[in-house]
C-alpha cells in the first residue's frame, strides 16, 4: 500500500497567518492528491482535487501544490472557521486509497 | 440538493452482525462509484470498500475482505454494507461517499453513522 505522512501533525497559528501543510507519499502518485477539511463532529469535506484544483465552492485563500511524492496545501491568510483537521489522501492506487494521518490546525 | 444518510449503526458484540444503509438524492446514484470509509482515533481514516456504478465490481480492504459485503441498489438510489463476523477492531464511526469519475476524490460525504463492537 501506499503510506501517505503528513507535517506537522499538529500546528498552531493566528488569524490572517499564512500556513503550510505537507504530504509525502511513500511512491510516486503523480498529481492524484486530495486534501479534505474535517471540522469536529462533522464529515470530511474535499477542497483540493488531483493536487492544485480547488473544489467548487472553497475559498481561494486555499490552494494545493505538488506532484511525485510531495505536497503542499497552503492557506494564505487563516479565518477563524479554517480550524480544523485536515487530511491527505492519496486516488493514484485505486481502489486502495490511504489518507495521511492528519494535521490539527489550532489556534494559538 | 446532493446528500449522503447513512444508518444502522449499533452496539453489537464480537462476532455479531450489521447492515449499514446509505440513502442518496441529489444526483444520478447509478452513475457513480461509491464507497464505505471508517474513523477511529488511532488509525484515521481508512477506506473499507467500493462499488461500481452498476454494481458489477466491488473491492475491499484487506482487513475486511471475507467478512464484509458491499452492495447497491440503484432503484431505490442506496448504498449497503453488510458486515458480518465483527471485531472489536471493526468499531468506528462509517463514512459512505461518492467518488467522482473523474479526479477518484471523494467529493460527498455522508454525516457518518457509529458501529461499536464490545461484548
Amino acid at each position: 500500500d501506499i503510506q501517505m505522512t503528513q507535517s506537522p501533525s499538529s500546528l498552531s497559528a493566528s488569524v490572517g497567518d499564512r500556513v503550510t501543510i505537507t504530504c509525502r507519499a511513500s511512491q510516486s502518485i503523480s498529481n492524484f492528491l486530495n486534501w479534505y477539511q474535517q471540522k469536529p463532529g462533522k464529515a470530511p469535506k474535499l477542497l483540493i482535487y488531483t493536487a492544485s484544483y480547488l473544489q467548487s465552492g472553497v475559498p481561494s485563500r486555499f490552494s494545493g501544490s505538488g506532484a511525485g511524492t510531495d505536497f503542499t496545501l497552503t492557506i494564505s491568510s487563516l479565518q477563524p472557521e479554517d480550524f480544523a483537521t485536515y487530511f491527505c489522501q492519496q486516488s493514484y492506487s485505486t481502489p486502495m486509497y490511504t489518507f495521511g494521518q492528519g494535521t490539527k490546525l489550532e489556534i494559538k | 440538493e446532493v446528500q449522503l444518510v447513512e444508518s444502522g449503526g449499533v452496539v453489537v458484540q464480537p462476532g455479531g452482525a450489521l447492515r449499514l444503509s446509505c440513502a442518496a438524492s441529489g444526483f444520478t446514484f447509478g452513475d457513480y462509484s461509491m464507497l464505505w470509509v471508517r474513523q477511529t482515533p488511532g488509525k484515521g481514516l481508512e477506506w473499507v470498500s467500493l462499488i461500481i456504478g452498476d454494481g458489477s465490481r466491488t473491492y475491499y480492504a484487506d482487513s475486511v475482505k471475507g467478512r464484509f459485503t458491499i452492495s447497491r441498489d440503484n432503484s431505490k438510489t442506496s448504498l449497503y454494507l453488510q458486515m458480518d463476523s465483527l471485531r472489536t477492531e471493526d468499531t468506528a464511526l462509517y463514512y459512505c461517499a461518492k467518488v467522482n469519475w473523474l479526479t477518484k476524490a471523494f467529493d460527498m460525504w455522508g454525516q457518518g453513522t457509529r458501529v461499536t463492537v464490545s461484548s
